[in-house]
């Protein structure tokens, strides 16, 4: 199973920063990346795929890049919404799996 | 608009079974796949598998054969989660998901 490792679970910032989330792939899974943010109580929401391609509505300030094995999801301008957990998930390759998570708090 | 709606939250005794649903709209159901996600409280998300909604074929990850079933009523726009001989292991909230859309969550708490 490819492992995804977010090495950082806690990352701590203020609003108006940028921020990048890292995710490290175990092996090569191309493009095939998804970011997800969730709240909580909330189910989670789809913010980036293809490693770099924003869904519908979700803010510009969230952008996502990375290819391979290294994998960023970088939010600038942070907003006080932007609180939450992000998980990263590659669909390369069965079984899909998930980062740890991140949670995004405030300083 | 999509949307997945997920049906309410289940208390069971280690044992029983839970049959979870997951009602779509706002698209054609078969035009894509289903997948199921496990979230235990506190921790992150596990992906169980996923069921092809035109041929009803169920795919599942390792740690969810034997127990767990996918299922179609695709007239319906419904897919199911069934779970067999629950566990206590087995208390969390289950998500259904269609390609950036996920149902609301269903928790599922098993105790005796």
């Amino acid at each position: 199973d490819i492992v995804m490792t977010q090495s950082q679970k806690f990352m701590s910032t203020s609003v108006g920063d940028r921020v990048s989330v890292t995710c490290k792939a175990s092996q090569n899974v191309g493009t095939n990346v998804a970011w997800y943010q969730q709240k909580p109580g909330q189910s989670p929401k789809a913010l980036i795929y293809s490693a770099s391609y924003r869904y519908s509505g979700v803010p510009d300030r969230f952008t996502g890049s990375g290819s391979g094995t290294d994998f960023t999801l970088t939010i600038s301008n942070v907003q006080s919404e932007d609180l939450a957990e992000y998980f990263c998930q590659q669909y390369n390759s069965y079984p899909l799996t998930f980062g740890a998570g991140t949670k995004l708090e405030l300083k | 608009q999509i949307q997945l709606v997920q049906s309410g939250p289940e208390l069971k005794k280690p044992g029983e079974t839970v049959k979870i649903s997951c009602k779509a709209s706002g698209y054609t159901f078969t035009d894509y796949s289903m997948h199921w996600v496990k979230q235990a409280p506190g921790k992150g998300l596990k992906w169980m598998g996923w069921i092809n909604t035109e041929t009803g074929e169920p795919t599942y990850a390792d740690d969810f054969k034997g127990r767990f079933a996918f299922s179609l009523e695709t007239s319906a726009s419904t897919a199911y989660l069934q779970i067999n001989n629950l566990k206590n292991e087995d208390t969390a909230t289950y998500f259904c998901e269609r390609r950036a859309y996920w149902g609301q969550g269903t928790l599922v708490t098993v105790s005796a």
